[in-house]
Protein backbone atom coordinates (compact mmCIF):
# COMPACT_ATOMS: atom_id res chain seq x y z
CA UNK A 1 0.00 0.00 0.00
CA UNK A 2 1.25 3.28 -1.02
CA UNK A 3 1.58 5.67 2.15
CA UNK A 4 4.19 8.19 4.41
CA UNK A 5 6.38 6.32 6.96
CA UNK A 6 7.80 8.32 9.94
CA UNK A 7 10.02 6.77 12.57
CA UNK A 8 10.15 6.40 15.81
CA UNK A 9 7.15 7.19 16.94
CA UNK A 10 8.32 8.51 19.90
CA UNK A 11 11.59 10.22 20.51
CA UNK A 12 13.71 11.46 23.36
CA UNK A 13 16.51 13.76 23.79
CA UNK A 14 18.30 15.42 26.09
CA UNK A 15 18.98 19.36 25.16
CA UNK A 16 21.96 20.23 23.60
CA UNK A 17 21.76 17.36 21.20
CA UNK A 18 20.93 17.46 17.55
CA UNK A 19 17.98 14.68 16.17
CA UNK A 20 16.91 13.82 12.92
CA UNK A 21 13.07 12.67 12.14
CA UNK A 22 12.82 10.30 9.20
CA UNK A 23 9.98 10.54 6.57
CA UNK A 24 9.70 8.28 3.96
CA UNK A 25 6.63 8.27 1.01
CA UNK A 26 6.35 5.62 -2.11
CA UNK A 27 3.55 7.88 -3.38
CA UNK A 28 6.21 8.63 -6.08
CA UNK A 29 4.95 12.07 -5.38
CA UNK A 30 7.39 15.18 -5.98
CA UNK A 31 6.50 17.41 -3.01
CA UNK A 32 6.97 16.71 0.84
CA UNK A 33 6.38 18.97 3.68
CA UNK A 34 6.61 18.99 7.66
CA UNK A 35 4.61 20.68 9.91
CA UNK A 36 4.73 21.09 13.96
CA UNK A 37 1.81 20.61 15.90
CA UNK A 38 1.90 21.94 19.76
CA UNK A 39 -1.45 20.99 21.54
CA UNK A 40 -4.32 22.74 21.34
CA UNK A 41 -2.95 24.42 18.16
CA UNK A 42 -2.93 23.71 14.22
CA UNK A 43 -0.29 22.74 12.06
CA UNK A 44 2.09 25.38 11.77
CA UNK A 45 4.94 24.64 8.34
CA UNK A 46 8.67 23.91 9.22
CA UNK A 47 9.96 23.17 5.69
CA UNK A 48 8.17 22.01 2.88
CA UNK A 49 10.08 20.50 -0.56
CA UNK A 50 8.66 20.87 -3.87
CA UNK A 51 11.62 18.71 -6.36
CA UNK A 52 14.34 16.44 -5.04
CA UNK A 53 17.26 19.18 -4.35
CA UNK A 54 15.27 22.09 -3.51
CA UNK A 55 13.18 22.95 -0.41
CA UNK A 56 11.99 26.45 0.90
CA UNK A 57 11.78 27.28 4.42
CA UNK A 58 8.25 27.56 5.88
CA UNK A 59 6.78 29.58 8.61
CA UNK A 60 8.79 28.51 11.48
CA UNK A 61 12.04 26.85 10.12
CA UNK A 62 14.29 28.34 12.56
CA UNK A 63 16.36 25.82 14.68
CA UNK A 64 15.67 23.10 11.76
CA UNK A 65 17.51 21.86 8.95
CA UNK A 66 16.25 19.30 6.24
CA UNK A 67 17.45 17.81 2.77
CA UNK A 68 15.56 15.89 0.18
CA UNK A 69 18.45 14.04 -1.76
CA UNK A 70 16.01 11.39 -2.92
CA UNK A 71 12.20 11.49 -3.87
CA UNK A 72 11.25 9.30 -1.59
CA UNK A 73 12.87 10.89 1.70
CA UNK A 74 12.91 14.22 3.66
CA UNK A 75 14.26 13.96 6.79
CA UNK A 76 14.06 16.81 9.41
CA UNK A 77 16.53 17.97 12.03
CA UNK A 78 15.71 19.37 14.82
CA UNK A 79 18.91 21.01 16.46
CA UNK A 80 20.16 22.18 19.52
CA UNK A 81 19.28 26.31 18.23
CA UNK A 82 15.46 25.11 18.49
CA UNK A 83 14.60 26.66 21.84
CA UNK A 84 11.58 24.70 22.28
CA UNK A 85 11.49 21.40 20.22
CA UNK A 86 8.99 19.21 22.35
CA UNK A 87 6.16 18.67 20.17
CA UNK A 88 4.38 16.49 17.64
CA UNK A 89 5.59 16.27 14.16
CA UNK A 90 3.88 15.50 11.17
CA UNK A 91 5.35 15.22 7.76
CA UNK A 92 2.58 15.08 4.48
CA UNK A 93 2.81 14.95 0.63
CA UNK A 94 0.07 16.23 -1.61
CA UNK A 95 -2.13 13.89 -3.46
CA UNK A 96 -2.90 16.15 -6.21
CA UNK A 97 -6.85 16.33 -5.14
CA UNK A 98 -7.27 20.02 -5.77
CA UNK A 99 -4.43 20.40 -2.87
CA UNK A 100 -5.38 17.80 -0.56
CA UNK A 101 -2.38 16.29 1.40
CA UNK A 102 -1.19 13.10 2.68
CA UNK A 103 -0.36 12.81 6.28
CA UNK A 104 2.08 10.48 7.38
CA UNK A 105 1.54 8.99 11.39
CA UNK A 106 3.75 11.83 12.80
CA UNK A 107 6.66 11.54 15.55
CA UNK A 108 6.35 13.12 19.10
CA UNK A 109 9.63 14.42 20.36
CA UNK A 110 10.07 15.23 23.77
CA UNK A 111 12.95 17.12 25.00
CA UNK A 112 14.11 16.27 28.37
CA UNK B 1 -3.19 37.34 4.12
CA UNK B 2 -5.43 34.14 3.93
CA UNK B 3 -6.44 32.53 7.24
CA UNK B 4 -9.33 30.13 8.32
CA UNK B 5 -11.08 30.57 11.98
CA UNK B 6 -12.95 27.50 13.50
CA UNK B 7 -15.17 27.38 16.40
CA UNK B 8 -13.16 26.92 19.64
CA UNK B 9 -12.94 23.75 21.53
CA UNK B 10 -13.68 21.35 23.40
CA UNK B 11 -17.40 20.23 21.93
CA UNK B 12 -19.22 18.05 24.19
CA UNK B 13 -21.82 16.48 22.70
CA UNK B 14 -23.92 13.36 24.03
CA UNK B 15 -24.32 9.90 21.21
CA UNK B 16 -26.63 10.75 18.77
CA UNK B 17 -26.27 14.11 18.95
CA UNK B 18 -26.51 16.67 16.01
CA UNK B 19 -23.05 18.18 15.59
CA UNK B 20 -21.69 21.44 13.88
CA UNK B 21 -18.86 22.58 13.69
CA UNK B 22 -18.02 26.05 12.34
CA UNK B 23 -15.44 27.10 10.02
CA UNK B 24 -15.02 30.54 8.35
CA UNK B 25 -12.08 32.13 5.44
CA UNK B 26 -10.74 34.74 4.30
CA UNK B 27 -8.74 34.22 0.86
CA UNK B 28 -8.00 35.71 -2.49
CA UNK B 29 -9.37 33.74 -5.54
CA UNK B 30 -11.41 30.81 -5.41
CA UNK B 31 -9.53 28.10 -2.49
CA UNK B 32 -10.36 24.51 -2.26
CA UNK B 33 -11.37 23.71 1.39
CA UNK B 34 -11.07 20.69 3.11
CA UNK B 35 -12.22 19.23 6.60
CA UNK B 36 -9.28 16.75 8.32
CA UNK B 37 -9.79 14.70 11.31
CA UNK B 38 -7.09 13.90 13.79
CA UNK B 39 -7.44 10.83 16.23
CA UNK B 40 -5.26 10.79 19.50
CA UNK B 41 -1.87 10.02 18.85
CA UNK B 42 -2.47 9.69 14.75
CA UNK B 43 -1.68 11.92 11.93
CA UNK B 44 -4.28 13.74 9.77
CA UNK B 45 -6.52 11.82 7.63
CA UNK B 46 -9.16 14.19 4.91
CA UNK B 47 -12.48 13.63 6.00
CA UNK B 48 -13.90 15.72 2.77
CA UNK B 49 -13.19 18.45 0.55
CA UNK B 50 -15.12 21.51 -1.71
CA UNK B 51 -13.29 22.57 -4.83
CA UNK B 52 -15.95 25.48 -5.83
CA UNK B 53 -18.81 27.21 -4.25
CA UNK B 54 -21.87 25.48 -3.52
CA UNK B 55 -20.09 22.08 -3.60
CA UNK B 56 -20.97 19.65 -1.04
CA UNK B 57 -18.55 17.54 0.27
CA UNK B 58 -19.16 14.16 2.37
CA UNK B 59 -17.90 11.33 4.15
CA UNK B 60 -18.35 8.76 6.77
CA UNK B 61 -22.08 10.29 7.59
CA UNK B 62 -20.07 14.09 7.42
CA UNK B 63 -21.28 17.01 5.35
CA UNK B 64 -19.84 20.55 4.73
CA UNK B 65 -21.08 23.25 1.86
CA UNK B 66 -19.04 25.79 0.33
CA UNK B 67 -20.77 28.98 0.68
CA UNK B 68 -19.03 31.70 -1.15
CA UNK B 69 -21.35 34.23 -0.31
CA UNK B 70 -20.61 33.63 3.70
CA UNK B 71 -17.52 32.58 3.60
CA UNK B 72 -17.82 29.47 5.22
CA UNK B 73 -17.65 25.48 5.37
CA UNK B 74 -19.23 24.28 8.39
CA UNK B 75 -18.77 21.06 9.05
CA UNK B 76 -22.05 18.64 10.39
CA UNK B 77 -23.89 15.50 11.00
CA UNK B 78 -26.49 14.41 12.05
CA UNK B 79 -25.82 11.72 14.69
CA UNK B 80 -22.91 11.47 16.51
CA UNK B 81 -21.11 8.23 17.74
CA UNK B 82 -18.40 8.24 20.23
CA UNK B 83 -15.78 7.26 17.76
CA UNK B 84 -16.08 10.61 16.36
CA UNK B 85 -14.06 11.88 18.93
CA UNK B 86 -11.05 13.39 17.90
CA UNK B 87 -10.34 16.76 16.93
CA UNK B 88 -11.33 18.40 13.40
CA UNK B 89 -8.99 20.72 11.36
CA UNK B 90 -10.95 23.16 8.70
CA UNK B 91 -8.24 24.18 5.63
CA UNK B 92 -7.93 26.07 2.51
CA UNK B 93 -5.55 25.78 -0.27
CA UNK B 94 -5.59 28.74 -2.39
CA UNK B 95 -2.18 28.56 -4.11
CA UNK B 96 -0.32 26.42 -7.01
CA UNK B 97 2.27 25.22 -4.38
CA UNK B 98 -0.08 22.99 -2.34
CA UNK B 99 0.19 24.70 0.68
CA UNK B 100 -2.19 24.56 3.01
CA UNK B 101 -3.86 27.44 5.84
CA UNK B 102 -5.09 25.80 8.19
CA UNK B 103 -7.61 26.68 11.48
CA UNK B 104 -6.80 25.69 14.83
CA UNK B 105 -8.76 22.77 15.43
CA UNK B 106 -12.01 21.66 17.25
CA UNK B 107 -11.77 19.46 19.95
CA UNK B 108 -14.94 16.66 19.92
CA UNK B 109 -16.20 14.77 22.64
CA UNK B 110 -18.81 12.36 22.56
CA UNK B 111 -19.97 10.84 25.29
CA UNK B 112 -21.76 7.45 26.01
Amino acid sequence: DGGITQSPKYLFRKEGQNVTLSCEQNLNHDAMYWYRQDPGQGLRLIYYSQIVNDFQKGDIAEGYSVSREKKESFPLTVTSAQKNPTAFYLCASPTGLAGAQFFGPGTRLTVL
Amino acid sequence: GDSVTQMEGPVTLSEEAFLTINCTYTATGYPSLFWYVQYPGEGLQLLLKATKADDKGSNKGFEATYRKETTSFHLEKGSVQVSDSAVYFCALSGNSNYQLIWGAGTKLIIKP
